[in-house]
């Protein structure tokens, strides 16, 4: 495959469950992100990791953990969600300085929590 | 602290004719860069086209063109001949300065663009 992948698509879950989402980049890059996408907001970014060292937290709750175990694979993990914490997930990938700096998306999962 | 404004929210064209879609921004930092992206119903965001603050001459990557003006801080984006296929959210975006090596961005509310037949 090809630039980065996100799975799963679409994952419903009850407030008690715990799931995780998945993305991995075939890019090269260095850098790695977790955007979240609410209707009729712009993009929010949640975390950013460089060379799998988390260097930002953008006040992102505590139910959303993210763990990026080398510079091609991120994860978020999720427990105890709000049904306001609906959104479309982004994970992105860059190279760390170099360049022109622009981020290359995966397709998003859709997460709905009811 | 950086920040990118469309004013925007929808815009209604009809096939074939051309189409600029606002993107106005504010930064205090002389180097920076400027980035257009399109988000159709899929929900992919994808890269079009990538302005840097020193270079000389607009962007152009195919239909798609950028009109930077710098002393307004705007950098509009031209779609010629416009297709069916270019309906979709348009983000515009900015490079913040690297801190602890990261380049991120701030993106703007976004345009939603529809293309009649």
């Amino acid at each position: 495959e090809t630039g980065v992948t996100q799975t799963p698509r679409h994952l419903v879950m009850g407030m008690t469950n715990k799931k995780s989402l998945k993305c991995e980049q075939h890019l090269g890059h260095n850098a790695m992100y977790w955007y979240k996408q609410s209707a009729k907001k712009p993009l929010e970014l949640m975390f950013v990791y460089n060379f799998k060292e988390q260097t930002e937290n953008n006040s992102v709750p505590s139910r959303f953990s993210p763990e990026c175990p080398n510079s091609s694979h991120l994860f978020l993990h999720l427990h105890t969600l709000q049904p306001e914490d609906s959104a479309l997930y982004l994970c992105a990938s860059s190279q760390r300085t170099s360049g022109r700096g622009e981020q290359y998306f995966g397709p998003g999962t859709r997460l709905t929590v009811t | 602290a950086q920040k990118i404004t469309q004013t925007q929210p929808g815009m209604f064209v009809q096939e074939k004719e051309a189409v600029t879609l606002d993107c106005t921004y504010d930064t205090s930092d002389p180097s920076y860069g400027l980035f257009w992206y399109k988000q159709p119903s899929s929900g992919e965001m994808i890269f079009l086209i990538y302005q840097g603050s020193y270079d000389q001459q607009n962007a152009t990557e195919g239909r798609y063109s950028l009109n930077f003006q710098k002393a307004r801080k705007s950098a509009n984006l031209v779609i010629s001949a416009s297709q069916l296929g270019d309906s979709a959210m348009y983000f515009c975006a900015m490079r913040e300065p690297a801190i602890q090596g990261a380049q991120k961005l701030v993106f703007g509310q976004g345009t939603r663009l529809t293309i009649n037949p």
